[in-house]
């Protein structure tokens, strides 16, 4: 089963525009990452918060967790249209180290 | 390249054929994983080892597939009597044996079974 869920599905902007991305969770963590895709490629890191913090950036990326809302957010600011791909938050559910997906959320960055 | 590769990038196999793909993770990484990913879906955990040992397989694993890592180096996972719905990108990712770092992933191997 999947322990992630990425809202919005789908999210389509203008350059220039900040996107924001949601990702819920069922059970505890010890932290959760950010993942990005390209159609049909593999996925690349983008960010990990673990579950002490509030609060991390990397760049234009900015990531928040609540862990008492099982929540988190990814804002990407000042948005490319090379961003456009498709986001999923992971996490490794209380002491197991294998990472579950959501969805996806897919980002369209119009030039 | 120090990255996770996986051979082949493509498949094209007819139902009822074996097919085995294969993942070199990064050198250092003792852990190593497999999913399975269909079009318009999040990426779903098929097994994982860590070094040589298989430590958790997905009940999407079914007995017509098998996954090893002998030497603890690179990784096979093999479909047996390849049905149609078989057919999805393949992902192979690897780390460190910690909780708080990133799995780097291969580009996928796409299996299409006709």
């Amino acid at each position: 089963s999947q322990q992630g869920e990425e809202d919005p599905q789908a999210l389509s902007i203008q350059e220039g525009e900040n996107a924001t991305m949601n990702c819920s969770y069922k059970t505890s963590i010890n932290n959760l990452q950010w993942y990005r895709q390209n159609s049909g490629r593999g996925l690349v890191h983008l960010i990990l918060i673990r579950s002490n913090e509030r609060e991390k950036h990397s760049g234009r990326l900015r990531v928040t967790l609540d862990t008492s809302k099982k929540s988190s957010s990814l804002l990407i600011t000042a948005s490319r249209a090379a961003d456009t791909a498709s986001y999923f938050c992971a996490t490794p559910p209380g002491s197991n180290y294998k990472l579950t997906f959501g969805k996806g959320t897919l980002l369209t960055v119009n030039p | 390249d120090t990255g996770v590769s996986q051979d082949p990038r493509h498949k094209i196999t007819k139902r009822g054929q074996n097919v085995t793909f294969r993942c070199d993770p990064i050198s250092e990484h003792n852990r190593l994983y497999w999913y399975r990913q269909t079009l318009g879906q999040g990426p779903e955990f098929l097994t994982y080892f860590q070094n040589e040992a298989q430590l958790e397989k997905s009940r999407l694993l079914s007995d017509r597939f098998s996954a090893e890592r002998p030497k603890g180096s690179f990784s096979t996972l093999e479909i047996q009597r390849t049905e149609q719905g078989d057919s999805a990108m393949y992902l192979c990712a690897s780390s460190y044996r910690d909780f708080y770092t990133e799995a780097f992933f291969g580009q996928g191997t796409r299996l299409t079974v006709v």
